[in-house]
């Protein structure tokens, strides 16, 4: 079974913190992994994409991933109010055009 | 370039009716996809098109048709809408190709349909 799983929060981090969001995935051989931010009432916008193992950094974001551990993380720094949101993991479980599998999402608010 | 794009915004069925969700892209990719997002169930796949003339169920297919009507446009129906199929639905594409890269299989979405079943 193809499982996402992220903590469903919130999480509460005050205004100029880091916000650390975690996701655990299933399956070994996924190669894509992507962080979405939702606000409330919005699609899904793209974050963040990470392949290979590591740190990936853009702007104030960092995506890490660890493919033995099958974990992938994201980093907020100088965390902002406008960063309030719920941030999506998905994964590429199996490769190809079958689409991503989703978490739950983890909702962030920023404290001012 | 507007992206991917989403036909109604908002619909009202009662139950029993029919009714087609568009979407469209005009990035030239191969894959599109359907999604329904409901309150604590997070993204859920219904139907996937990997590319122009195939079609695929997702995770939720049951009570969905879908049509890949050219390489731009996919559609989702609903024969006979249930409450139970009350969500926002979600089109998406991607560059991907059953043999791509993994940098092809980023996602880009549409705004949303917000469906109510009466």
């Amino acid at each position: 079974q193809k499982e996402v799983e992220q903590n469903s929060g919130p999480l509460s981090v005050p205004e100029g913190a880091i916000a650390s969001l975690n996701c655990t995935y299933s399956d070994r051989v996924s190669q894509s992994f992507f962080w979405y931010r939702q606000y409330s009432g919005k699609s899904p916008e793209l974050i963040m994409s990470i392949y290979s193992n590591g740190d990936k950094e853009d702007g104030r974001f960092t995506a890490q991933l660890n493919k033995a551990s099958q974990y992938v993380s994201l980093l907020i720094r100088d965390s902002q109010p406008s960063d309030s949101a719920t941030y999506l993991c998905a994964v590429n479980i199996g490769g190809g055009a079958d689409g991503l599998t989703f978490g739950k999402g983890t909702h962030l608010i920023i404290q001012p | 370039n507007a992206g991917v794009t989403q036909t109604p915004k908002f619909q009202v069925l009662k139950t029993g009716q029919s009714m087609t969700l568009q979407c469209a892209q005009d990035m030239n990719h191969n894959s599109m996809y359907w999604y329904r997002q409901d309150p604590g169930m997070g993204l859920r796949l219904i139907y996937y098109s990997a590319s122009e003339g195939t079609t695929d169920k997702g995770e939720v297919p049951n009570g969905y048709n879908v049509s890949r009507l050219n390489k731009r446009e996919f559609s989702l129906r609903l024969e006979s809408a249930a409450p139970s199929q009350t969500s926002v639905y979600f089109c998406a594409s991607s560059p991907s190709t059953l043999a791509g890269r993994a940098s092809q299989e980023t996602q880009y979405f549409g705004p949303g349909t917000r469906l109510l079943v009466l």
